[in-house]
């Protein structure tokens, strides 16, 4: 079983549309807990870390469920430029993060 | 913004040429690490520093090798290129281990 699953999508969506998405972990000792940004053919930028209590970023908010073991990410009014990748990054008890595969996101005109 | 750089950015080269990939820092960060990545999927760490003269085997088994004589530097070595090397390979630092990384630009190695 891989560490951090993602539904891969894509999830097409309209401009202005809500799209929510979520990752599971498998380690219940993460400690830390990330979403990055991947463009196409492109290095992964952090979008936010992930808090416990829940948090948020402008349109951005970020949920984390220790007891299911999973965090989300839900988007509000998209943009064309929030078309990308999304990974779920998890980090146990040591310096090393576990990446998912991502989740696609097309934002359409 | 990270100031965390990578060269070459794209190198194409033949097979069973030894290769350097150059990562350099300028945050004083301790922590470096070394990612491959192939095209849509997930990232795998291949390498990690903790600090000067401290490199480990990350989870992906890789036939590359690093040092880290310098702070600010994390080079990768591959001492006989083969095609099945063909990957994207990106550098990262973060200030502790609790910190977010920061990445490069990546280096796109293709091996003919």
């Amino acid at each position: 079983r891989k560490e951090v699953e993602q539904d891969p999508g894509p999830f097409n969506v309209p401009e202005g549309a809500t799209v929510a998405f979520n990752c599971t972990y498998s380690n219940s000792a993460s400690q830390s807990f990330f979403w990055y940004r991947q463009d196409c053919r492109k290095e992964p930028k952090l979008l936010m870390s992930v808090y416990s209590s829940g948090n948020e970023d402008g349109r951005f908010t970020a949920q984390l469920n220790r007891a299911s073991q999973y965090i989300s990410l839900l988007i509000r009014d998209s943009k064309l430029s929030d078309s990308a990748t999304y990974l779920c990054v998890v980090k146990g008890n040591d310096y090393k993060l576990s990446f998912g595969a991502g989740t696609t996101v097309t934002v359409r005109a | 913004e990270a100031d965390i750089y990578q060269t070459p950015r794209y190198l194409v080269i033949g097979t069973g040429k030894k290769i350097t990939l150059e990562c350099s820092q300028t945050m004083g960060h301790d922590k470096m690490y070394w990612y491959q990545q192939d095209p849509g999927m997930e990232l795998h760490l291949i390498h990690y520093s903790y600090g000067v003269n401290s490199t480990e085997k990350g989870d992906l088994s890789s036939e590359s090798t690093v040092s880290r004589i310098r702070t600010e530097h994390f080079p990768l070595t591959l001492e006989s290129a083969r095609p099945s090397h063909t990957s994207q390979y990106l550098c990262a630092s973060s200030e502790s281990g609790n910190q977010p990384q920061h990445f490069g630009d990546g280096t796109r190695l293709s091996i003919l």
